[in-house]
């Protein structure tokens, strides 16, 4: 079956200008997660979804980044009037439930210049 | 404050040999841990998940140590081979309230032929 799969792959973006990051987890899985990861870094939490659950926010590092997901699938990462300090690799993770292993996409890499 | 620590340094090992990846935490009670491996441009993969109330859990030639008096765990790659090589991070359960996984920055492993 298909896995985690996030798109653009990369995305080069000028300050200021907004941008749309998209992750389509497995089929079935009921938990989403978006984390970040800047070069050498590990992975910081940023958001996460459980079915039908008020999404955890609490890792989001400012009033720029939103996300949503609709029909409990689909999820889009939105990071309005980008900053350098924004550029890194977004990835996304999903899983059956809260505790179990999480299957993560490739990721987005993002550069704003 | 909470801390998760990995020896940011790269571990170097010869074929053949076993690896030991060291994970220590702080102010942390986690009800699991979890071990992924990540390779350059691509996303964590999991290995192993293992229980505070488990010991060890073995999977192939890896296995992996949980101490929650120490707070530490291990994780090990017996007769490594140089496809081994790659990042490994561990990761657990904040135990705060955050239903996502907090991970460390992660060793990166190098085995050489």
């Amino acid at each position: 079956g298909a896995g985690v799969s996030q798109s653009p792959s990369n995305k080069v973006t000028e300050k200021g200008k907004d941008v749309e990051l998209r992750c389509d987890p497995i089929s079935g899985h009921t938990a989403l997660y978006w984390y970040r990861q800047s070069l050498g870094q590990g992975l910081e939490f940023l958001i996460y979804f459980q079915g039908n659950s008020a999404p955890d926010k609490s890792g989001l590092p400012s009033d720029r980044f939103s996300a949503e997901r609709t029909g409990g699938s689909v999820s889009t990462l939105t990071i309005q009037r980008t900053q350098q300090e924004d550029s890194a690799v977004y990835l996304c993770a999903s899983s059956y439930g809260t505790y179990n292993e999480q299957f993560f996409g490739p990721g987005t890499r993002l550069t704003v210049l | 404050s909470q801390k998760i620590e990995q020896n940011s340094e790269a571990l170097n090992i010869q074929e053949g040999k076993t690896a030991t990846l060291t994970c220590n935490y702080t102010n942390y009670s986690p009800a699991y841990l979890q071990w992924y491996r990540q390779d350059p441009g691509r996303g964590p993969v999991f290995l192993l998940l293992i229980r505070e109330n488990e010991k060890e859990k073995r999977k192939e030639r890896l296995k992996v140590t949980f101490d929650t008096t120490l707070k530490q765990s291990l994780f090990h790659i017996t007769a490594s081979q140089p496809a081994d090589s790659a990042t490994y991070l561990c990761a657990l359960d904040p135990d705060t309230g955050r239903r996502a996984l907090t991970f460390g920055s992660g060793t990166r492993l190098q085995v050489q032929p």
